[in-house]
């Protein structure tokens, strides 16, 4: 069955960086597009970034754009989202989830991790 | 990228149909007919419920339906059954290759 697995969650300073992971199995990864979204506590959902199946496009949230990197390793099933200049305002917990096709324009589909929590706090 | 509208909150009694609705602009549901809805209970992963609009993915209820008239797209419950109390979100494909999801809707069966 199809699983992803997100960590790499914490505290971390503001200002300072955190990688998050996203290890998929189940599926063949390298067949689509992925996605994350995060979560405010008290908020709702907040679409954060895309990213295609062979990496090559990617797209991002204008509150991240700039700051945020995502990325992927189609040989390790892996996603990632390198988090920089990190506000208080991005203190969330953070989802990756399932394209239903292989690029960009891919409605997130049922597929979604568990998060994992990112707390940005001096 | 502004958020979608969707009202904070909607009720019903059990059995019954409620309808909650999504409002956003020419750049995003007035274009694309990629709006979904996820339904979400508190700690636990989002569900996908509807995509393309209307499509309902395999396992989800029939009593589930989508709809979309100009910038605005709904979600209908008919039936309603307590375990269907939890959050909905809409999102939507915008220009510029991004997504955006509405802010929420709590359902509460009465």
């Amino acid at each position: 069955q199809v699983q992803l697995v997100e960590s790499g969650g914490g505290v971390v300073q503001p200002g300072r960086s955190l990688r998050l992971s996203c290890a998929a199995s189940g599926f063949t990864f390298s067949s689509y597009a992925l996605h994350w979204v995060r979560q405010a506590p008290g908020k709702g959902l907040e679409w954060v970034a895309v990213i295609s199946y062979d990496g090559n496009n990617k797209n991002y949230a204008d509150s991240v754009k700039g700051r945020f990197t995502i990325s992927r390793d189609n040989s390790k099933k892996t996603l990632y989202l390198q988090m920089n200049s990190l506000r208080a305002e991005d203190t969330a917990v953070y989802y990756c989830a399932r394209g239903m096709s292989s690029d960009v324009v891919a409605t997130i589909d049922r597929y979604w991790g568990q998060g994992t929590l990112v707390t940005v706090s001096s | 990228q502004s958020a979608l509208t969707q009202p904070a909150s909607v009720s019903g009694s059990p059995g019954q149909s409620i309808t909650i609705s999504c409002t956003g602009t020419s750049s995003d549901v007035g274009t694309y007919n990629l709006v979904s809805w996820y339904q979400h209970h508190p700690g636990k992963a989002p569900k996908l419920m509807i995509y393309e609009g209307a499509k309902r993915p395999s396992g989800v209820s029939s009593r589930f339906s989508g709809s979309k008239s100009d910038t605005t797209a709904s979600l209908t419950v008919s039936g309603l059954q307590a375990e269907d109390e939890a959050d909905y979100y809409c999102c939507s494909y915008a220009r510029s290759s991004t997504w955006v999801f509405g802010g929420g809707t709590k359902l509460t069966v009465l």
